[in-house]
């Protein structure tokens, strides 16, 4: 079956770094996105990776490992506006998006 | 440019009754889509429309229709209502065309069915 997973709460500090981890398995692979949700919000697009590696938009970065079904999302400097649930989604053959449940994440003072 | 716009944004059913939520853009989108986000679940797809004319069933297709009548609008629509189809629901667009397109969700109607 088609399946991710990622943590489902995390908590981080003001101006550290945080790291949220994905885990994925589908039937074919086109590619792994993240969403950023605010609550009462519709999500908003983040980052698609579709080759290994890291891409590096600003504060955020995305990482992903095709082999081990891998993928995280880095933010750097973090800021209390980042406090928001973080949706991992990934593309199956048939262009079908596999959504995980959603890490929230939650930056203290 | 508003994007995706949702009516209703909130709603309030008794079991058995029907409603229509509509889903409106103006991006010029080929693709749409409507979602159930529930908590402690990732997104589940409802129906999708690849062009005006045409819907297709997702994931979770029963107890809803779709109609895709003009190429801007994609409606939703419960028949007959009942408590599990409590939930925030989203429309979301792409360009469409096949590829891994990035999708532009409205705001979220919240349904609740008593």
């Amino acid at each position: 079956g088609q399946n991710i997973d990622q943590p489902t709460e995390m908590t981080a500090t003001e101006g550290a770094i945080v790291q949220i981890n994905c885990t994925y398995q589908t039937s074919g692979f086109n590619g792994l996105f993240w969403y950023q949700q605010h609550a009462g919000e519709a999500p908003t697009f983040l980052s698609y990776n579709v080759l290994d590696g890291l891409e590096e938009k600003g504060r955020f970065s995305s990482f992903l490992s095709r082999s081990k079904g891998y993928s995280y999302l880095l933010l750097k400097e973090l800021q209390m506006k980042d406090s928001a649930s973080y949706l991992c989604a990934a593309m199956d053959s048939n262009y079908q998006l596999i959504w995980g449940a959603g890490t929230k994440l939650i930056i203290k003072p | 440019n508003a994007g995706v716009t949702q009516t209703p944004k909130f709603r309030v059913l008794k079991t058995g009754q029907s409603m229509t939520l509509l889903c409106a853009q103006d991006m010029n989108h080929e693709y749409m889509y409507w979602y159930r986000q529930d908590p402690g679940m990732g997104l589940r797809l409802i129906h999708y429309s690849v062009g005006e004319g045409t819907t297709a069933k997702g994931e979770v297709p029963d107890g809803y229709n779709v109609s895709r009548l003009k190429k801007q609008n994609f409606l939703l629509g419960l028949e007959s209502a009942a408590p599990s189809q409590t939930s925030v629901y989203f429309c979301a667009s792409d360009i469409g065309f096949s590829g891994a397109n990035v999708l532009t969700f409205g705001a979220g109607s919240r349904l609740t069915v008593l």
